[in-house]
């Protein structure tokens, strides 16, 4: 079945460092695949998102590539900032759009 | 943008008894709502889909009888654990979709509970 298997964290970086937080990604279909953020005491986010193949999703300095050749949805990010601590979830999501597939979180902590 | 009020952000409770968490969507009607849960160190795995004015429909592995959900608005959703015990202890999220299409998913805040 689909699942999606994200980097354990916790990650802890210093601010204007660079991010990656790795996500790979199994699907019967052709999903397409989502970052979602979660800041401190709110919901989940959309951040960004990608639906076909070779599609870059960016958002507020994030980007992700969809590789169907890896199987992969890294996260990307030149240099981090205080305000980007959070938790960072990658989904996938079939063709119908009901079924979420979700990582596990890596939750991301930088500091000044 | 739109919001989904999930409420309670956190519950202690004791063994036996039952809680319900509400999802509410604010500023939009929502066909469909769905129940995710995550155990610690786990994903997010999807529980039930809420539809409006008909019966959930249950993942694998949900018990139904245990984890009772009613959408008797287009706005609101509740999900009540009954007779909890500590392996129910997780964080139960909910999210909501505008209209009866495929657009972007809104999410609640989550409910983290904790069965003693």
């Amino acid at each position: 079945g689909d699942s999606v298997t994200q980097m354990e964290g916790p990650v802890t970086l210093s601010e204007e460092a660079f991010l990656t937080i790795n996500c790979t990604y199994t699907a019967t279909g052709y999903p397409s695949l989502f970052w979602y953020v979660q800041y401190p005491g709110e919901g989940l986010q959309l951040l960004l998102k990608a639906t076909k193949a070779d599609d870059k999703g960016s958002n507020k300095g994030f980007e992700a590539t969809y590789r169907k050749e890896t199987t992969s949805f890294h996260l990307e990010k030149g240099s981090v900032q205080v305000s980007d601590s959070a938790v960072y979830f990658c989904a996938l999501s079939e063709v119908s759009g009901n079924q979420f597939y979700f990582g596990t979180g890596t939750s991301l902590t930088v500091i000044p | 943008g739109a919001v989904v009020s999930q409420h309670p952000s956190r519950v202690i409770c004791k063994s036996g008894t039952s809680v319900k968490i509400e999802c509410r969507s604010l500023d939009f009607q929502a066909t469909t709502m769905f129940w995710y849960r995550q155990f610690p160190k786990q994903s997010l795995m999807l529980m039930a889909t809420s539809n409006e004015g008909s019966k959930a429909t249950y993942e694998q592995g949900v018990e139904k009888d245990k984890f009772l959900i009613n959408h008797a608005s287009l706005t609101l959703s509740t999900l009540t654990v009954t007779s909890a015990h500590p392996e129910d202890s997780s964080f139960y999220i909910c999210s909501a979709r505008p209209g009866t299409g495929g657009g972007k998913l809104f999410f609640g805040s989550g409910t983290q509970l904790s069965v003693l």
